[in-house]
């Protein structure tokens, strides 16, 4: 089993909706979680991080995370065709240099 | 916000030469910072952690004599290649975090090519 897992899609939404995007991991002492957007041949770039179960929003992307069912998802509402890039989840163990996992990435394609 | 450099964006080297990779971090202090590679339409790959003033220290399966990581301050970060061969031609990236153990931070990485 992989330790963090996503579909790697593609995932294909009409601009204007809502992407869903889904990632699970299997380390229950896992304490950090983020999402990172990463555009063809760039490096990523942090979206959002989430430590507390629950809802995080921040503009137009929420961060859900339900640590008794070790999953963590990001919504972008209002889907742009700017959006279109694989969304990557991380997890991280804290203590020690807190080594952070990476999922495979799932790819979104926004339809404009 | 925080901000990694890295040097170079792109390098073509000849086989069996070596390459140095500079990670910087640029209005923080970056006590922590990670070396991945990506290979085309797959995940990131973490190749070793690094924490200023002492050894790297290195996953599995990556060989410590053929990429040499230095974290000599607590702004800049090297991964030199050495010996490079085709097989490791790739997508180098560097990312670095500070003290209070935060998200980290990428550099834009370097897309290494060996001919």
């Amino acid at each position: 089993q992989k330790e963090v897992e996503q579909n790697s899609g593609p995932l294909s939404v009409p601009e204007g909706a809502i992407a869903s995007l889904n990632c699970t991991y299997s380390d229950r002492v896992s304490q950090s979680f983020f999402w990172y957007r990463q555009y063809s041949g760039k490096s990523p770039e942090l979206i959002m991080s989430i430590y507390s179960n629950g809802d995080k929003e921040d503009g137009r992307f929420t961060a859900q995370l339900n640590k008794a069912s070790q999953y963590v998802s990001l919504l972008i509402r209002d889907s742009q065709p700017s959006d279109s890039a694989t969304y990557l989840c991380a997890v991280g163990v804290t203590g020690g240099y807190q080594k952070v996992t990476f999922g495979t990435g799932t790819k979104l394609q926004v339809i404009p | 916000g925080a901000v990694v450099s890295q040097h170079p964006s792109r390098v073509i080297c000849k086989s069996g030469t070596s390459v140095k990779i500079e990670c910087r971090s640029l209005d923080f202090q970056a006590t922590t910072m990670f070396w991945y590679r990506q290979f085309p339409k797959q995940s990131l790959m973490l190749m070793a952690t690094s924490n200023e003033g002492s050894k790297a220290t290195y996953e599995q399966g990556v060989e410590k004599d053929k990429f040499l990581i230095n974290h000599a301050s607590l702004t800049l970060s090297t991964l030199t290649v050495t010996s490079a061969h085709p097989e490791d031609s790739s997508f180098y990236i560097c990312s670095a975090r500070d003290e209070r153990g935060t998200a980290s931070t990428f550099g834009s990485g370097t897309r290494l090519t060996v001919v």
